[in-house]
């Protein structure tokens, strides 16, 4: 069963400045996909990441899988309020149907 | 953009009751799931269900649950017995299938918040 570590656990920023949070295990993954969650609603979908060492954009959001396809991380540049929420990373599950989740980085990003 | 729909949106019940947690999913979706996440804590695969058979459940989903298609539209959970420790957010979440199935991304409905008392 993968284990999947987040981190940072909490991350409590100012508008405009960047930031970097992980997502790893010692597991390799055939792909991970990264969910965005906002309070009162399910996970949404981010991106997924396939290949080792790809990198990804998406407008202010960077994200990278690492060469060995261990980790990953994702990259905010220049944060805003609307970036606030629950980032879970998940990977596919023993048997390939389900998905495995992580902890999660909850960001707030302040006015 | 087509979504999946969970309702109640929030249901009290005492323990010791059944409850059915309601669930449509995208139409053309071949795999439907139930996650739960209590408060605070992460996201937990309860079951997958594919061609009208569960094909995955973790060790959460013992026998006080079962998942249900009644009418090829609908997906429901359900709980025959409630404990405290049930009270969560449940999660229905539906997924196509395409030749890379396994990078298909889940879409997740709003959840259904439970409260058992």
């Amino acid at each position: 069963t993968q284990l999947l570590e987040q981190s940072p656990q909490f991350l409590s920023i100012q508008e405009g400045e960047n930031l970097t949070v992980y997502c790893n295990s010692s597991s390799v993954f055939s792909s991970l996909q990264w969910y965005r969650q906002e309070p009162g609603e399910g996970p949404v979908l981010l991106v997924t990441v396939v290949t080792g060492g790809e990198v990804k954009k998406l407008k202010r959001l960077t994200f990278q899988f690492g060469d060995a396809r261990k980790d990953s991380s994702l990259h905010i540049t220049a944060a805003q309020p609307g970036d606030t929420g629950l980032y879970l990373c998940a990977v596919p599950g023993d048997y390939g149907q389900n998905f495995v989740f992580g902890p999660g980085t909850r960001l707030s990003v302040l006015p | 953009e087509p979504e999946v729909t969970q309702t109640p949106s929030h249901q009290v019940t005492q323990m010791g009751q059944e409850v059915i947690l309601h669930c449509v999913p995208i139409s053309n979706h071949l795999y439907f799931y139930w996650y739960r996440q209590i408060l605070g804590q992460k996201v937990e695969f309860l079951v997958s269900f594919y061609n009208n058979e569960i094909s995955e459940k973790s060790e959460i989903f013992d026998d006080q649950f079962s998942v249900e298609r009644p009418d090829g539209s609908n997906f429901t959970l359900k709980i025959r017995s409630t404990k405290l420790e049930d009270s969560a957010m449940y999660f229905c979440a539906s997924r196509t299938r395409h030749q890379s199935s396994y990078n298909s991304p889940l879409h997740f409905g709003n959840g259904t918040r439970l409260t058992v008392t």
